[in-house]
């Protein structure tokens, strides 16, 4: 079974750009969300949708990040325009509604320049 | 809001030595509780959780027990080797009623030969 892919895994823009970044869940998961890493800080989180719907989206640090989950299968997470800040690790993970377990992709790398 | 709290890093061990990684939390409720790991170029990989108090959490020689009256999830593993070298992560569900898991900042081990 394919776990939780994330695209792209690695890139580089320039601030004042825009990046798109893409999450495919393990498949049937309801479940999912975002969470970012920081400049070797703690993993907070961003949203959580469940389906289509966002649940909560109290982690959501402004309103340059933009997160879509279309027929609530794949999600985006869209930042525009990017600022240096934005620099880090973007984890994707998702679940399924009775469970505990949370299960995590490879992490998206941004570095804005 | 729930928190977590683990020791600072890096943590430094010969190969076989035994490993301690402290874990508190805060949180109402009863929130399950995890270990994460990531390897060096890797995701976020589950390796242990427990659900309940008194749990005991273990995988690859890996062990946590999940102690409500010090609210620890101490990590502990009795003869490391090179291969475990990562960060280690904990984390907590559920303490508010909400899915998403609440990071602690992780803690590099490096593991010498």
């Amino acid at each position: 079974e394919a776990g939780v892919t994330q695209f792209p895994s690695h890139s580089v823009i320039e601030k004042g750009q825009t990046v798109t970044l893409r999450c495919d869940p393990i498949s049937g998961h309801d479940n999912l969300y975002w969470y970012r890493r920081v400049m070797g800080k703690e993993i907070k989180f961003l949203l959580h949708f469940v389906k289509e719907s966002k649940q909560d989206e109290s982690g959501m640090p402004n309103n340059r990040f933009l997160a879509e989950r279309t027929g609530g299968t794949y999600s985006t997470l869209k930042v525009q325009p990017a600022e240096l800040e934005d620099s880090g690790v973007y984890f994707c993970a998702s679940s399924q509604p009775w469970e505990t377990t949370i299960y995590f992709g490879e992490g998206s790398w941004l570095t804005v320049v | 809001g729930d928190s977590v709290t683990q020791m600072e890093g890096p943590v430094t061990l010969s190969e076989e030595a035994f490993l301690t990684i402290n874990c508190t939390y805060t949180a109402t409720g009863y929130p399950s509780l995890f270990w994460y790991v990531q390897y060096p170029g890797e995701g976020l990989q589950l390796l242990l959780k427990a659900t309940k108090a008194d749990d005991k959490g273990s995988n690859k020689g890996f062990e946590a027990t999940y102690r409500k009256e010090t609210t620890s999830f101490h990590l502990e593993k009795g003869s490391v080797q090179v291969s475990d070298s990562a960060v280690y992560f904990c984390a907590l569900s559920g303490g508010t009623g909400r899915r998403a898991l609440t990071f602690g900042s992780g803690t590099r081990l490096q593991v010498q030969p």
